[in-house]
């Protein structure tokens, strides 16, 4: 069965330190991968998305990730924080073929101090 | 509208009530999901519709769950004589593409917080 694990529940990190969220998954066939943000009673918002190509992958708000098909990854990372980019973070995965249904890890809770 | 609406945003319910909610695609979307989050969850699949078909429903947690998109447009989630289990977030995506996924990316709404007393 395919699976979406985050590792990390809650991540604290000062304001301007970098920061990684990790994400692995598993499957035993080709997928897409997806990285989500959620803020406090809004909807998800796309950050990123990995469909093929390149396995570094730039998204909005100075966000990036890396798939690393052999590790079965696909972490989250951003060189510098700010306070606003405290929120849930979500990764999830899809399969190619059939329809784009989502499957979500658990989430991580980023939280960005001063 | 420019993005997908739900309502309504809260809805408190008495167990055993029946309850409605209602998701309004960004127009022209094809292709509709509804996603359950329980607190401190990632969002859990639901079902599916292609314009008015609904293509997959196994993620429905019960009989009582009941969903529809008449038009092919606006979809309503029912769920009957509701159990203080279904306390969830319910939030629903739509997307443009139908067919063989390519990764076409899902916009989601606020979603409804349901509770159950």
């Amino acid at each position: 069965a395919q699976s979406v694990t985050q590792l990390d529940s809650q991540v604290p990190v000062f304001e301007e330190a970098p920061v990684e969220l990790r994400c692995n998954y598993s499957s035993s066939v080709s997928v897409y991968l997806f990285w989500y943000v959620q803020y406090p009673n809004q909807g998800l918002q796309l950050l990123l998305k990995y469909l093929s190509g390149s396995t570094l992958v730039k998204g909005i708000n100075g966000f990036e990730a890396e798939f690393n098909k052999s590790q079965t990854s696909f972490h989250l990372r951003k060189p510098s924080v700010h306070i606003s980019d405290t929120a849930e973070y979500f990764c999830a995965v899809s399969f190619s073929g059939g329809y784009n249904k989502l499957i979500f890890g658990a989430g991580t809770r980023l939280a960005v101090h001063p | 509208g420019a993005g997908v609406s739900q309502s309504p945003r809260y809805k408190v319910a008495k167990r055993g009530q029946d309850v409605a909610l209602r998701c309004d695609p960004i127009s022209g979307h094809v292709s509709l999901f509804w996603y359950q989050q329980a607190l401190g969850q990632g969002p859990e699949f639901l079902t599916y519709f292609q314009n008015e078909a609904q293509l997959d429903k196994s993620g429905l947690p019960s009989d009582r769950f009941f969903a529809e998109r008449p038009e092919g447009s606006v979809s309503t989630l029912k769920i009957q004589r509701t159990q203080q289990e279904d306390s969830a977030v319910y939030l629903c995506a739509s997307s443009s593409h139908s067919g063989r996924n390519r990764g076409d990316t899902q916009y989601f709404g606020p979603g409804t917080r349901l509770t159950v007393l």
